[in-house]
C-alpha cells in the first residue's frame, strides 16, 4: 500500500525566502508524481506534473524534482510572496486509478 | 473552457439523510474521480469511473455509491448520513486514468448535523 508523507506539516516565513517542501513516498512503481496547492476551503489546483521517466519539472518560480528509487519529491518556491501562503499537497500516481495524498504542508508568508 | 465543475458547493444535511453530489469533467475527459476531504487530512479516493465503468473503488463503506453518465457527468451518492461524512467531497477529471495528471474541481463541502 502506498504511503505519502509531508515535510514539514507547515512553514512560516518572510518574503523573499526560497523554500523547500518534501515528499516521499514507499512504493517506488510510480506512474507521475504531481504537486498540488489547496486555499482554504476551496478545490486543489495543479502546479506540476513529473513523469515517472523524468527528473524535474519547472512553472515560474516553482520547481519540482523526483528521485523514484528513493522515493522523494521536493517543490522548491522561489522568492516566495505573501500570495503564495497556501497548503501544498504531493500525490502519488502508483497506476491503481488512484492518487495518494500526503496531508499537505501549511506555508503562510508574511509580507 | 469550462474546468471541473460541482454543484452544490454547500450542503447541510441530517443525520440518516441521503445525499447526491454531481460532478461535470473538463470537455474531451471520459475519466471522472471522486475524493473525500476531511479537515487537516490529504484527500482520500472514493471512486473512479472511466467510459462508464467503475475503474477504482476506496476504503469506504457500502453506503457511498457512484455512477456515470453517457455525456461523462458522474454523481456521488451517500445514504444513511453520519457526522462523520462532514468533509469536502472533491472530483477531479482526467483524459485516461492519470497519465497526463488529475484536474480538480472547487469541490463540495458537505456538512451534517
Amino acid at each position: 500500500k502506498q504511503e505519502v508523507t509531508q515535510i514539514p506539516a507547515a512553514l512560516s516565513v518572510p518574503e523573499g525566502e526560497n523554500l523547500v517542501l518534501n515528499c516521499s513516498f514507499t512504493d517506488s512503481a510510480i506512474y507521475n508524481l504531481q504537486w498540488f496547492r489547496q486555499d482554504p476551503g476551496k478545490g486543489l489546483t495543479s502546479l506540476l506534473l513529473i513523469q515517472s521517466s523524468q527528473r524535474e519539472q519547472t512553472s515560474g518560480r516553482l520547481n519540482a524534482s523526483l528521485d523514484k528509487s528513493s522515493g522523494r519529491s521536493t517543490l522548491y518556491i522561489a522568492a516566495s510572496q505573501p500570495g503564495d501562503s497556501a497548503t501544498y499537497l504531493c500525490a502519488v500516481n502508483s497506476g491503481y486509478s488512484t492518487l495518494t495524498f500526503g496531508k499537505g504542508t501549511m506555508l503562510l508568508v508574511s509580507p | 473552457d469550462a474546468g471541473v465543475t460541482q454543484s452544490p458547493t454547500h450542503l447541510i444535511k441530517t443525520r440518516g439523510q441521503h445525499v447526491t453530489l454531481r460532478c461535470s469533467p473538463i470537455s474531451g475527459h471520459k475519466s471522472v474521480s471522486w475524493y473525500q476531504q476531511v479537515l487537516g487530512q490529504g484527500p482520500q479516493f472514493i471512486f473512479q469511473y472511466y467510459e462508464k465503468e467503475e475503474r477504482g473503488r476506496g476504503n469506504f463503506p457500502d453506503r457511498f455509491s457512484a455512477r456515470q453518465f453517457p455525456n461523462y457527468s458522474s454523481e456521488l451518492n451517500v445514504n444513511a448520513l453520519l457526522l462523520g461524512d462532514s468533509a469536502l467531497y472533491l472530483c477531479a477529471s482526467s483524459l485516461g486514468q492519470g497519465a497526463l495528471g488529475y484536474t480538480f474541481g472547487s469541490g463540495t463541502r458537505l456538512t451534517v448535523v
